[in-house]
């Protein structure tokens, strides 16, 4: 079946634009998560999303938003970009949030959306 | 906010070698999971342990969950140049949220 895919895979923007990327998860999948990740700072938390609400935030600015559809697809838009947003942007999907109790599943990841901020 | 430290951070070693990387945190986990991600890609999950002492092995790759539920290691055996990748631990901590280790950065020399 087909995996994560994130779109668009590479781009360049410049201080204080804003940048939307888009997720659409494995299907059958309605568990969106969002990580970004930097040398530095590895892989962080973002939020995640399922049925349309976010279930859990990380601890980002509120530049940082996103959203879910209904078919599960997931957006996150960074506002005024600063050159400190640069990072890989990674999405992963799973059948269910973490929020479930107990819930171990994987996470499926895709190949990452790698923002450039000039 | 809970920390997972993982060392080393790089390790390159020759192929054959066996190797062992690590994951701690001063708090508590309820599981853990080990991701290998290569250059390009998203992380790719290896294991999850669950239980306070538990091994699990993935051909030559053995995973341990410290009884006390703050550590985990992941031995390689005989170590080959498909191995090399960035190897992250990741805990649920109870608070919902899946934390990322540090990361530990392996090339096998060929």
């Amino acid at each position: 079946k087909a995996g994560v895919t994130q779109t668009p895979r590479y781009l360049i923007k410049t201080r204080g634009q804003q940048v939307t990327l888009s997720c659409s998860p494995i299907s059958g999948h309605r568990s969106v998560s969002w990580y970004q990740q930097t040398p530095g700072q590895g892989l962080q938390f973002l939020f995640e999303y399922f049925s349309e609400t976010q279930r859990n935030k990380g601890n980002f600015p509120g530049r940082f938003s996103g959203r879910q559809f209904s078919n599960s697809r997931s957006e996150m838009n960074v506002s005024t970009l600063e050159l400190g947003d640069s990072a890989l942007y990674l999405c992963a999907s799973s059948l269910l949030p973490r929020t479930t109790g107990g819930y171990t599943g994987e996470l499926f990841f895709g190949e990452g959306s790698r923002l450039t901020v000039l | 906010t809970q920390l997972l430290e993982q060392s080393p951070q790089f390790l390159s070693i020759q192929e054959g070698e066996n190797l062992t990387v690590y994951c701690n945190s001063s708090s508590v986990f309820s599981s853990l999971q080990w991701y290998r991600q290569e250059p390009g890609e998203g992380p790719v999950l290896l294991v999850t342990v669950v239980t306070g002492g538990e091994v699990k092995k993935l051909k030559r790759l053995t995973f341990q969950f410290g009884d006390a539920r703050k550590d985990s290691s992941l031995h390689i055996t005989a170590a080959q140049p498909g191995d090399t990748g960035l190897y992250l631990c990741a805990a649920n901590f109870g608070n919902e949220k899946l934390t990322f280790g540090t990361g530990t950065r392996l090339t096998i020399i060929p």
